[in-house]
C-alpha cells in the first residue's frame, strides 16, 4: 500500500524566510504531483515530477524529486503572504498503466505573516 | 485549456435522499475520471477510479451500492451518493486524464454536500 507523508503539517513564518516541505512516499512511483488548496476550493496544480532529479520552479515556489530517496521537496523562497494555504503532495502508483489515483499526503497548512 | 467543471457547486440534502453531482471534461475527452472525498481540514481521499463505457473501480471501504458512478461519455462521469445520511456531508472533487495520454490530473471546482 502506497504511504504518502508530509511534514510539517502546519507551518507558520514570517514574510521573507525561506522553508522547505518535505514528501516522502512508501513504494516506487513514477509521477510526483504539488497542489495548493486555498480556504474551500479546490486544487492547484502546482508542479508535476516525472523523473529523478527532476526541478522545477514556478516563482517563489521550486520542488524537486529524488525517486530513490522517496522524497520529493518543495522550497519557499522569500515568503509572502499570499503564499498562504494548504499545500499537498501526491502520488500516482507505479503499477496500473498510469491509470490509477493519486495518493495524498496529509497536506502542510501554511501561514505566512507579515 | 483542461478545465473540469463540477455541478452542483453546492448541495444541501435531507437525510436517505439521493444526490447526484456532474464532472465534465469541458475542453477536453477523458477516458478516465477520479472521484475524491476531503472531510473538513484533512486529506483527499480516492474514491473511485471512473472508466468510460464500463464499470467503476472502487477503493477498499467505499461502498459500490452507496456511491454510484456512470460515465457514459467522454467528457461527463457522474457520482451518485444513495440514500444520504449526515456523515455523507464532504468536499467531493473530481479529476480527469486527457485520452490523449500525460501524466496530469486537472481537478474540478468540488461540490460541497451538507446532508441534514
Amino acid at each position: 500500500e502506497l504511504k504518502v507523508e508530509q511534514n510539517p503539517l502546519f507551518l507558520s513564518m514570517q514574510e521573507g524566510k525561506n522553508y522547505t516541505i518535505y514528501c516522502n512516499y512508501s513504494t516506487t512511483s513514477d509521477r510526483l504531483y504539488w497542489y495548493r488548496q486555498d480556504p474551500g476550493k479546490s486544487l492547484e496544480s502546482l508542479f508535476v515530477l516525472l523523473s529523478n532529479g527532476a526541478v522545477k520552479q514556478e516563482g517563489r515556489l521550486m520542488a524537486s524529486l529524488d525517486t530513490k530517496a522517496r522524497l520529493s521537496t518543495l522550497h519557499i523562497t522569500a515568503a509572502v503572504h499570499d503564499l498562504s494555504a494548504t499545500y499537498f503532495c501526491a502520488v500516482g502508483s507505479a503499477s496500473g498503466g498510469g491509470a490509477d489515483g493519486l495518493t495524498f499526503g496529509k497536506g502542510t497548512h501554511l501561514i505566512i505573516q507579515p | 485549456g483542461a478545465v473540469v467543471s463540477q455541478h452542483p457547486s453546492r448541495v444541501i440534502c435531507k437525510s436517505g435522499t439521493s444526490v447526484k453531482i456532474e464532472c465534465r471534461s469541458l475542453d477536453f475527452q477523458a477516458t478516465t475520471m477520479f472521484w475524491y472525498r476531503q472531510f473538513p481540514k484533512q486529506s483527499l481521499m480516492l474514491m473511485a477510479t471512473s472508466n468510460e463505457g464500463s464499470k467503476a473501480t472502487y477503493e477498499q471501504g467505499v461502498e459500490k451500492d452507496k456511491f454510484l458512478i456512470n460515465h457514459a461519455s467522454l467528457t461527463l462521469s457522474t457520482l451518485t451518493v444513495t440514500s444520504a445520511h449526515p456523515e455523507d456531508s464532504s468536499f467531493y472533487i473530481c479529476s480527469a486524464r486527457d485520452w490523449r495520454g500525460g501524466r496530469e490530473q486537472f481537478f474540478g471546482p468540488g461540490t460541497r454536500l451538507t446532508v441534514l
